[in-house]
């Protein structure tokens, strides 16, 4: 059961910030919400993952509400490479050896 | 190339036939991970190793569905009697102790015909 829910796809023009929301209502305290995007054709890849505070990194930023139930991908200046299926993915506790996948965002970065 | 690596990239076989696939995850990843990707669906969780234990196995992993992790390094998914809706990508991931950063191959993508 997808313990997330996402667009089914947004679209951003290159080098503007693209914003992905995503929300996790049901999210225990010692679950971390992941975000993976996976490429056409490849492997999915790791972006960025938080607790309760924002985080930044050379990728992305993840700011996430006060209350925990919703969260924000944000790439700063995306490019055409960055036109992906976005996940967001809430993990930990007693399982934190699996993530479980929902059918993300479709981005498309348009030039 | 020091990434998770899986091979083979694509399998055609026919139904009935039994299939191996085969990963080389990041050297000293304790942890393994098979998943299952189809068309237009996220990828769905098989099974996890910790080194050579295999400690968690979803309900998806039929009896006709075996993996291994022989010395905690490389491993193998076989799929016997292979059926058509077994058709999908077979993704293979590795990560340190935690989950935390699960690195990703570039995936088995099996078509049963």
């Amino acid at each position: 059961d997808a313990k997330t829910t996402q667009p089914t796809s947004m679209d951003c023009a290159e080098g503007r910030a693209a914003n992905l929301p995503c929300n996790h209502s049901t999210i225990s305290g010692n679950e971390y919400v992941y975000w993976y995007r996976q490429i056409h054709s490849q492997g999915p890849q790791y972006i960025i993952h938080g607790l309760k505070n924002n985080e930044t990194n050379e990728m992305a930023s993840l700011i996430i509400t006060e209350d925990r139930k919703s969260s924000t991908l944000i790439l700063p200046h995306a490019t055409l490479r960055d036109t992906a299926v976005y996940y967001c993915i809430v993990s930990g506790g007693g399982s934190n050896y699996k993530l479980t996948f929902g059918k993300g965002t479709l981005l498309t970065v348009n030039p | 190339d020091t990434g998770v690596s899986q091979d083979p990239r694509h399998k055609i076989t026919k139904r009935g036939q039994n299939v191996t696939f085969r990963c080389d995850p990041i050297s000293e990843h304790n942890r393994l991970y098979w998943y299952r990707q189809t068309l237009g669906q996220g990828p769905e969780f098989l099974t996890y190793f910790q080194n050579e234990a295999q400690l968690e196995k979803s309900r998806l992993l039929s009896d006709r569905f075996s993996a291994e992790r022989p010395k905690g390094s490389f491993s193998t998914l076989e799929i016997q009697r292979t059926e058509q809706g077994d058709s999908a990508m077979y993704l293979c991931a590795s990560s340190p102790q935690s989950i935390t950063e699960a690195f990703f191959g570039q995936g088995t993508r099996l078509t049963v015909v």
